[in-house]
């Protein structure tokens, strides 16, 4: 099995709406990362989790909350979000964090904020 | 910031081959080269990557200049498939921060 799965595909949520996105993965990968991606650019690192510890937070924003309940999981939950936060979320795992590794990515969730 | 720079579009007709350059002047000894691709709406794909000696796989090979500055993806036979978003990214061996440049939009003409 090396696919990363996502849920939901599709979220809208309102301001003041509290919500959670899940990634799994099941190739025994002790890293994970959340991504946010805009339309028409790139994607850019929120988090990363190696061995269910947060790593990297790359000064997001508290209203999105990261947790790795066991090493297969990874949720961000969603509270008191802006419409500008409207954006693709992609979950991606690797094997660890040395850099010799590829990250797999999952399809994503397509988030709408109103 | 990104460490490399890419062209942003690029066109290629099916069958031939598609050659995406990048420069990545300010590599460091330890970094090694990524390449992924986004198919529109769809999650990056992992495609290959290298530290110093060229690389090749089912789906590509990359070509690292011997000054490791810049490097080359080949595609040996576009399809119309791989019209896609591709990304070089520049990566350290350690700690784990991808970041995405902007890419080559690669369009594959029938």
């Amino acid at each position: 099995d090396t696919e990363v799965t996502q849920t939901p595909k599709h979220l809208v949520m309102g301001m003041t709406n509290k919500k959670s996105l899940k990634c799994e993965q099941h190739m025994g990968h002790r890293a994970m990362y959340w991504y946010k991606q805009k339309a028409k650019k790139p994607p850019e690192l929120m988090f990363v989790y190696s061995y269910e510890k947060l790593s990297i937070n790359e000064s997001v924003p508290s209203r999105f909350s990261p947790e790795c309940p066991n090493s297969s999981l990874l949720n961000l939950h969603l509270h008191a979000l802006q419409p500008e936060d409207s954006a693709l979320y992609l979950c991606a795992s690797s094997q660890d964090i040395t850099g010799d590794n590829e990250q797999f990515f999952g399809p994503g969730t397509r988030l709408t904020v109103l | 910031d990104a460490k490399t720079t890419q062209p942003p579009s690029m066109d290629c007709a099916e069958g031939r081959a598609a050659n995406l350059p990048c420069n990545h002047s300010t590599i460091s000894g330890n970094e090694y080269v990524y390449w992924y691709r986004q198919i529109h709406s769809q999650g990056p794909q992992y495609i290959i990557h290298g530290l110093k000696n060229n690389e090749t796989n089912e789906m590509a090979s990359l070509i690292i200049t011997e000054d490791r500055k810049s490097s080359t993806l080949i595609l040996p036979h576009a399809t119309l498939r791989d019209t896609a978003v591709y990304y070089c990214i520049v990566r350290v061996g350690w700690g784990d921060k991808i970041i995405f440049g902007k890419g080559t939009r690669l369009h594959i003409l029938p």
